[in-house]
């Protein structure tokens, strides 16, 4: 069965420092998110991506958040410059259609741990 | 923002008996739910959805139960094995593309 990839499994950065978190979403999927899950809290939604462009951000999503889709199978978030509440597991998801209306399927996500 | 609550953190049953894992949504504007099952060190693997204009849907060993009168969503597993120990969390859309998870019910199966 087709699924979502993710790498590294485990990233550790020093504060400050930008990391980038990759994801390979499956092949046939137009729409592609990332969530974060904070130990012990809820799995929040970051950003939703569609046709090269955000369609859709959450607080969580400021400045110091980018993502990317370097080429046709590649879906990446970047962190700029690290804090140390960035530390969470970071899942990305994918969809066939818009996310609303249809399954979102998940990575097992990174571990980032900020020193 | 959204709440997506679940009733119970924990849930523990005998292997072979049916578990039942409950959730309450906030948003009555919420039309589409889906369950999720996440094992240790897993992402959530979808398990089942659901649309607001159904209030039942099954699959295989599992049943999803919708009361929109009280927002509140159910999931039924027959037959728990241990495999199927794990935390569940459900999810809301009350449109647009996100969802809102809830904290989570951890299932146990007792051999």
């Amino acid at each position: 069965e087709p699924e979502v990839t993710q790498t590294p499994s485990h990233q550790v950065t020093q504060m400050g420092q930008e990391v980038i978190l990759r994801c390979v979403p499956i092949s046939n999927h137009l729409y592609f998110y990332w969530y974060r899950q904070i130990l012990g809290q809820k799995v929040e939604f970051l950003v939703s991506f569609y046709n090269n462009e955000i369609s859709e951000k959450s607080e969580i999503f400021d400045d110091q958040f980018s993502v990317e889709r370097p080429d046709g199978s590649n879906f990446t978030l970047k962190i700029r410059s690290t804090k140390l509440e960035d530390s969470a597991m970071y899942f990305c998801a994918s969809s066939l259609r818009e996310g609303g209306n249809q399954p979102q399927h998940f990575g097992d996500g990174t571990r980032l741990s900020i020193l | 923002g959204e709440s997506v609550g679940l009733h119970l953190p924990t849930l523990s049953v005998q292997e072979g008996d049916n578990s039942i894992i409950n959730c309450a949504y906030s948003n009555s504007a919420s039309d589409y739910f889906i369950w999720y099952k996440q094992e240790s060190g897993k992402g959530p693997q979808f398990i089942i959805d659901i649309r607001s204009n159904m209030d039942k849907r099954q699959g295989q060993r599992v049943t999803v139960l919708l009361n929109k009168t009280v927002k509140h969503l159910s999931l039924q597993i027959a037959a728990t094995q241990p495999g199927d120990s794990a935390v569940y969390f459900c999810a809301e859309n009350p449109g647009g593309n996100q969802f809102y998870f809830g904290t989570g019910t951890s299932l146990t199966v007792i051999p």
